[in-house]
């Protein structure tokens, strides 16, 4: 199973672009990059997945380097809305369905 | 709406007393997890389903017991609680995408108290 190591925390000010990174050194062949989101006493939301290069969605992006070791997580404009914990999680059905979470990134966006 | 519910959202209950936690999809997903958040841990997870009645323990199964007998369901059975099970626990559901990866979709969260 990969593990996964975050920044325990970050922060920013609002309209600034985030880029959160995530460590994978093990990730196995199969498994797909993917970000949540999670407010508190919320629920995980998903943000973004990938397995190589380059995912843009409308509230994120997503940069693969080709040895998939690591990944960043990219949040344009960021505002106060956007403080949260991010995480990074990695696997697929072809690995099991065990799934373990990093630690996540609390980000706090400032005025 | 597609949605993950879990019931009761709030839960305070003494030491022994058998509870269940129930989660319900209604998105016709094949996996469905359980996992429990506390403080400065993250998430972890106690036990998932890829399909009905296959289930296996995840990292922190201990103490849990759970059954997958339809597939909207995945109820979670703490059958004698004990105050270290206090936390926040979430229900999950994915489907499985193209390529086999993951998309969790994640319940409100059930947080229980034990005394």
């Amino acid at each position: 199973l990969a593990k996964t190591t975050q920044p325990i925390s970050m922060d920013s000010y609002e309209g600034q672009e985030v880029n959160i990174t995530c460590s994978h050194n093990n990730i196995a062949t199969n498994d797909y990059i993917t970000w949540y989101q999670q407010f508190p006493s919320q629920g995980p939301r998903f943000i973004i997945q990938g397995y190589k290069t380059k995912v843009t969605n409308e509230v994120a992006s997503l940069f693969i380097p080709a040895d998939r070791k690591s990944s960043t997580l990219s949040l344009p404009r960021v505002s106060l809305s956007d403080t949260a914990v991010y995480y990074c999680l990695v696997g697929s059905y072809n690995q099991g369905g065990k799934l373990i979470f990093g630690q996540g990134t609390e980000l706090s966006v400032k005025p | 709406e597609a949605q993950v519910t879990q019931n009761p959202r709030y839960l305070i209950t003494v030491t022994g007393k058998k509870l269940t936690v129930t989660c319900s999809q209604n998105m016709n997903h094949e996996y469905m997890s359980w996992y429990r958040q506390d403080p400065g841990l993250g998430l972890r997870q106690i036990y998932y389903s890829m399909n009905v009645e296959v289930t296996d323990k995840g990292d922190v199964p201990e103490g849990y017991k759970v059954s997958r007998k339809e597939k909207r369901n995945f109820p979670l059975i703490l059958e004698s609680p004990s105050p270290n099970q206090t936390s926040l626990y979430f229900c999950a559901s994915s489907d499985r995408l193209a390529g086999g990866a993951y998309e969790q979709y994640f319940g409100p969260g059930t947080r229980l108290t034990v005394t």
